[in-house]
């Protein structure tokens, strides 16, 4: 199974400054059709997570500009500037190039 | 709009079964495959179950194979998740997510496994 490897498990932030998350997976992402399938969401507290970016750098729809992914290979980020109070919540990394789909283990984005 | 309701949750005694649903609207069902994916009170995400868009297959992790049952009704626009043989560590909500890269999420639905 491909373990992804998801830091930090908390991170504090000011409002209005940026955060980066980190996910490191086992192996390469990349799909044998080219494609690299490594997700990001955002769980706000008492909801169901919630689709930020796809494929390593794609905004889903809705999702603002202070979102941004990058990465490849093994190696992805996901950097949130000029952080607002919405922005808050569990943050996981999800592969699904391979079975088993595999998720990080989440980052809790808090205020400092 | 894009809309996924699952229903079905509730307490069960382990050993015991449950069935889960998922009623879709807002899109042509049967055009996407379909993912369960659990969280556990307080823990982090983990997937569950995936159908294509024909039902022709399913895939599972290897913690639900055997004992999980993924399946679909096209023409309900309608998910399921048949569980057998019910754990205490199944406990978990249970999401109906929409694709094999799992883009709309439902609301869940939570399954207690205890006597």
């Amino acid at each position: 199974d491909v373990v992804m490897t998801q830091t930090p498990v908390s991170l504090p932030v000011s409002l209005g400054g940026q955060a980066s998350i980190s996910c490191r997976s086992s192996q390469s992402l990349v799909h044998s059709n080219g494609n690299t399938y490594l997700h990001w969401y955002l769980q706000k507290p008492g909801q169901s997570p919630q689709l930020l970016i796809y494929r390593v750098s794609n905004r889903f729809s809705g999702v603002p500009d202070r979102f941004s992914g990058s990465g490849s290979g093994t190696d992805f980020t996901l950097k949130i500037s000029r952080v607002e109070p919405e922005d808050l919540g569990d943050y996981y990394c999800l592969q699904s190039t391979h079975f088993p789909l595999t998720f990080g283990s989440g980052t809790k984005l808090e205020i400092k | 709009e894009v809309q996924l309701v699952e229903s079905g949750g509730g307490l069960v005694q382990p050993g015991r079964s449950l069935k889960l649903s998922c009623v879709a609207s807002g899109f042509t069902f049967n055009n996407y495959w379909m993912t369960w994916i659990r969280q556990a009170p307080g823990k982090g995400l983990e997937w569950v179950a995936s159908i294509t868009n024909t039902g022709g297959s399913t895939y599972y992790p290897d913690s639900v194979k055997g004992r999980f049952t993924i399946s679909r009704d096209n023409a309900k626009s309608t998910l399921y998740l048949q569980m057998n043989s019910l754990r205490s560590e199944d406990t978990a909500t249970y999401y109906c997510t929409r694709g094999a890269h799992p883009a709309y999420w439902g609301q869940g639905t939570l399954v207690t496994v205890s006597s």
